[in-house]
């Protein structure tokens, strides 16, 4: 059973270009999150989503970046306009459509973006 | 105020140490409680999950939490070199997780 999958691993782009983001869950997960990593400033939430529907997007700027989770295929998370503040770590973890309060997150390998 | 607070070391230690990582947070809402471990340049995977105060033990490792305090511990006993990684501290009230920054950990043979 494969884990979270993520690509590209790394993605170098120039201010103003776009940036597209995949993570494709663990088999039988339908729940999908991204997160940010800075270094010196940890894991920060972004986006929950299911499929088909966003569910909680409090961390998500609320300019340039989108994200979504359709019926077929991977997750995409994608930020117009890159900035180099942007140059992060963006990592997914997919959880399984458990009916309880906690979902253990299983994550990704992330992916290195880079903004020249 | 962070919502969760983590020192971010770095700690070096000699191999067969005890190791005490901690965190603390400001939300009393939390419930679930987590420690992720992280290699360099890998996704986070889960070591522990703690639902409310008390002690959980995994082989070497030990999570504590204290709710009355707000306060958070893993305990690494027999530390060996394969332990050195990046330690996060999670906490949640459901879906949403809140991160520690992570404490680099080094073992030294």
């Amino acid at each position: 059973n494969a884990g979270v999958m993520q690509n590209p691993r790394h993605l170098v782009r120039r201010r103003g270009q776009e940036a597209r983001l995949r993570c494709s869950p663990m088999k039988g997960h339908s729940h999908v999150y991204w997160y940010r990593q800075l270094p010196e400033e940890g894991l920060k939430f972004m986006v929950y989503l299911q499929k088909e529907n966003i569910i909680d997007e409090s961390g998500m700027p609320k300019e340039r970046f989108s994200a979504e989770f359709p019926k077929e295929g991977p997750s995409i998370l994608r930020i117009q306009q890159v900035v180099r503040g942007d140059s992060a770590a963006y990592f997914c973890a997919s959880s399984p459509p458990v009916a309880t309060s906690y979902n253990e997150q299983f994550f990704g390998p992330g992916t290195r973006l880079t903004v020249l | 105020q962070k919502e969760v607070e983590q020192d971010p070391g770095p700690l070096s230690v000699p191999e067969g140490a005890i190791v005490s990582l901690n965190c603390t947070y400001s939300n009393s809402a939390f419930q679930y409680f987590m420690w992720y471990r992280q290699y360099s340049r890998k996704g986070p995977e889960l070591l522990m999950y703690t639902y409310s105060s008390g002690n959980k033990e995994d082989g070497r490792f030990t999570a504590q939490v204290d709710k009355s305090s707000k306060y958070i511990s893993l305990f690494i006993r027999d530390s060996q070199p394969s332990d050195s990684a990046t330690y996060l501290c999670a906490m949640s009230t459901g879906n949403q997780f809140y991160f520690g920054t992570g404490t680099s950990l080094t073992v030294i043979p």
